[in-house]
């Protein structure tokens, strides 16, 4: 069955970096668009970020376009999050999520599409 | 505050129905998008519960069910059980922001 296990969560002091991975198995890795979502204490579920199933498209939410970057290794079946410049408000679990439609090229798949698979997250803790 | 609009809490007594509102606006679900919703127990990881407005995923018992209309949409949970508490999340897409948006999250309390 499909798996999605993410590492990389702890505790960081502000203006810090951290890297979030995923390891995905039990389905083709390399035929499906990713995601990262974000939710923090108390608050509802956050998207993140988006990257093709080829790794040629990537985009981002507002909240953290210019200090999160989305990549994946279809080769490896891993996906990463490299978060710089953290702030507390960034504290939250962080979940890697699958695209349900596999292949998405187009904007209209990409905003239509649900998220089938879900890991069980990371923490990720910003504090001094 | 989240871009989709979900009642906090609702609740119900075994073998009761509740529904869970999820309202958005012309940029999102009045613009025709599509509404999923998912399931996120305590302990596990968020289930995607319905897809696309009305569909159930294989696995999902038809105790679930959606619905959308205009710029909102529900969630239907008949037969309520003890293994049904947790919080229930819409997420839908805004042609405005060009994101993925959710909702604030809804906790069903199982009386």
């Amino acid at each position: 069955q499909v798996q999605l296990v993410e590492s990389g969560g702890g505790v960081v002091q502000p203006g810090r970096s951290l890297r979030l991975s995923c390891v995905a198995s039990g389905f083709t890795f390399r035929s499906y668009g990713m995601r990262w979502v974000r939710q923090a204490p108390g608050k509802g579920l956050e998207w993140l970020a988006v990257i093709s199933f080829d790794g040629t498209y990537k985009d981002y939410a507002y909240s953290v376009k210019g200090r999160f970057t989305i990549s994946r290794d279809n080769s490896k079946n891993t996906l990463d999050l490299q978060m710089d410049s953290l702030r507390p408000e960034d504290t939250a679990v962080y979940y890697c999520a699958k695209d349900t439609k596999a292949y998405c090229t187009s904007s209209e798949c990409y905003a239509s599409t649900s998220f089938d698979s879900w890991g069980q997250g990371t923490l990720v803790t910003v504090s001094s | 505050q989240s871009v989709l609009t979900q009642p906090p809490s609702v609740s119900g007594a075994p073998g009761q129905r509740v529904t869970i509102s999820c309202t958005g606006t012309s940029s999102n679900i009045g613009a025709g998008y599509a509404v999923h919703w998912y399931q996120h127990l305590p302990g596990t990881a968020p289930r995607l519960l319905i897809d696309t407005n009305t569909n159930r995923p294989s696995g999902v018992p038809d105790r679930f069910s959606a619905s959308k209309s205009g710029t909102s949409a529900s969630l239907a949970i008949t037969g309520l059980q003890a293994e049904d508490e947790g919080d229930y999340h819409c997420q839908s897409y805004d042609g405005s922001l060009r994101n993925s948006v959710f909702g604030g999250g809804t906790k069903l309390t199982v009386l």
